[in-house]
């Protein structure tokens, strides 16, 4: 089975603050996400990654950053938090896109609250 | 160009009824429409996924249409249970460089009434 963990279920952190949210996956995958998840706006990507010290924009980058030492561990950053933040953050893994769309394996999610 | 539209987004279905949600794409290059189910406190998993030569795909009480020529399709739970009520997704894949990646709709949440 695969997994997918996230660092933290729960997070409340002031605005200005640097905030770190851990992903890690132990299935291999070559691929890793990492969503925000809104009411009504459903899944938004902000960066996702194809391979080792790779990573690629996505739909809503601003205002994050990640990084990717190692196959199965994926971090977000979020450099100042703001209020505007404030969201529950997935993250995502999938196999290797090469032979077409795979399934993505996602985690139970963070909640961060930025006050 | 890029968008998956879903509706409704929201939906009550009273226990054994059939819950109908609508997906609707102009992209013609997407190739792969999964949907995934989430249960709250749970990522998304995925449910149930159709490509677009074939016109319908089942599973159990999970049933994919797919309109090609208008550009649609639609998950069907028959007899739905109140185990159903989540939140469901659905999503359209498009080549990325070497890669896909998924489009997602908006989400609807499903509450099935005892």
């Amino acid at each position: 089975d695969v997994k997918v963990t996230q660092s933290s279920r729960y997070l409340v952190k002031r605005t200005g603050e640097k905030v770190f949210l851990e992903c890690v996956q132990d299935m291999d995958h070559e691929n890793m996400f990492w969503y925000r998840q809104d009411p009504g706006l459903g899944l938004r990507l902000i960066y996702f990654s194809y391979d080792v010290k790779m990573k690629e924009k996505g739909d809503i980058p601003e205002g994050y950053s990640v990084s990717r030492e190692k196959k199965e561990r994926f971090s977000l950053i979020l450099e100042s938090a703001s209020t505007n933040q404030t969201s529950m953050y997935l993250c995502a893994s999938s196999l290797n896109g090469l032979a077409g769309a795979d399934t993505q394996y996602f985690g139970p999610g963070t909640r961060l609250t930025v006050l | 160009q890029q968008q998956v539209k879903q509706s409704p987004q929201s939906l009550i279905v009273q226990k054994g009824g059939i819950s109908i949600i609508n997906c609707a794409y102009e992209n013609t290059a997407f190739d792969y429409f999964p949907w995934y189910q989430q249960f709250p406190g749970k990522g998304p998993a995925l449910l149930i996924a159709i490509r677009p030569d074939v016109s319908e795909k089942k599973e159990g009480r999970f049933t994919i249409s797919f309109n090609k020529s208008a550009k649609q399709f639609s998950l069907h739970i028959m007899d739905s249970q109140p185990g159903d009520s989540a939140t469901y997704f659905c999503a359209a894949s498009i080549r990325w460089d070497s890669n896909y990646q998924l489009i997602w709709g908006a989400g609807t949440k499903l509450i099935i009434k005892p």
